[in-house]
């Protein structure tokens, strides 16, 4: 196991425009989490899942953005109708639930997207 | 709504020194506060954590120290060298229910100079 993939690393894109980011997480992991991040602060959380089911949204996640993860594995993260403001560092993180713990984060190398 | 402070925002330090990062919490259920190192380009990579029931962890150069009471905990790295240049980010995991959310502080960059 390689750790947790995010694809692409980058991306740019117009205004407007939808875009969509994978992220395949550590394999015994059932967790996983979207976080955003700006230059010069620290990640912001976005959504998590346990397995397939999203458990928690953030207010920041706004109607525009939708995460998925079909059958636990790999989970998406789709921006409609992008906005300058949704340019960040979009991370994901993978970590695995024992006895109701959860454990530490592994965080993928994130997605850069640029919205001009 | 919850929130982590961190302290200094940058730090420089020659070679050889100790470096001291700070960060406060606010939910006092909190029980788990994990260190992250971002260097340029890369995602944030776990350094050292420690849950609520410990007051201190060491491993190597890195040590974290936990007071629940101030609700503060402090990233100690000694014998500084140049690869620990980076960002330093701390991080509390809210206690209710069993939430894997973390809120991460604002980063520390740490310059170590040779």
């Amino acid at each position: 196991d390689t750790g947790v993939s995010q694809n692409p690393r980058h991306k740019i894109t117009k205004r407007g425009q939808n875009v969509t980011f994978r992220c395949d997480p550590i394999s015994e992991h059932n967790r996983l989490y979207w976080y955003r991040q700006t230059l010069g602060q620290g990640p912001e959380f976005l959504t998590y899942f346990q397995n397939e089911a999203q458990l928690e949204k953030s207010r920041l996640l706004s109607d525009r953005f939708s995460a998925e993860r079909p059958k636990g594995s790999f989970s998406t993260l789709e921006i409609q109708r992008t906005e300058q403001g949704d340019s960040a560092m979009y991370l994901c993180a993978s970590s695995l639930v024992e006895a109701g713990i959860p454990g530490g984060y592994t965080f993928g190398s994130g997605t850069r997207l640029t919205v001009v | 709504g919850e929130n982590v402070e961190q302290h200094p925002s940058t730090l420089s330090v020659q070679e050889g020194d100790s470096a001291v990062i700070k960060c406060t919490y606010s939910d006092s259920a909190s029980n788990y506060f994990p260190w992250y190192k971002q260097e340029l380009g890369k995602g944030p990579q776990l350094i050292i954590d420690i849950r609520s029931n410990v007051g201190e962890k060491k491993d190597q150069r890195i040590a974290v120290t936990l007071n629940k009471t101030a609700k503060h905990f402090s990233l100690h790295i000694t014998e500084t060298q140049p690869e620990d240049s980076a960002v330093y980010f701390c991080a509390a995991r809210g206690g209710s229910s069993n939430t894997g959310k973390l809120i991460f502080g604002q980063g520390t960059t740490l310059q170590v100079k040779p």
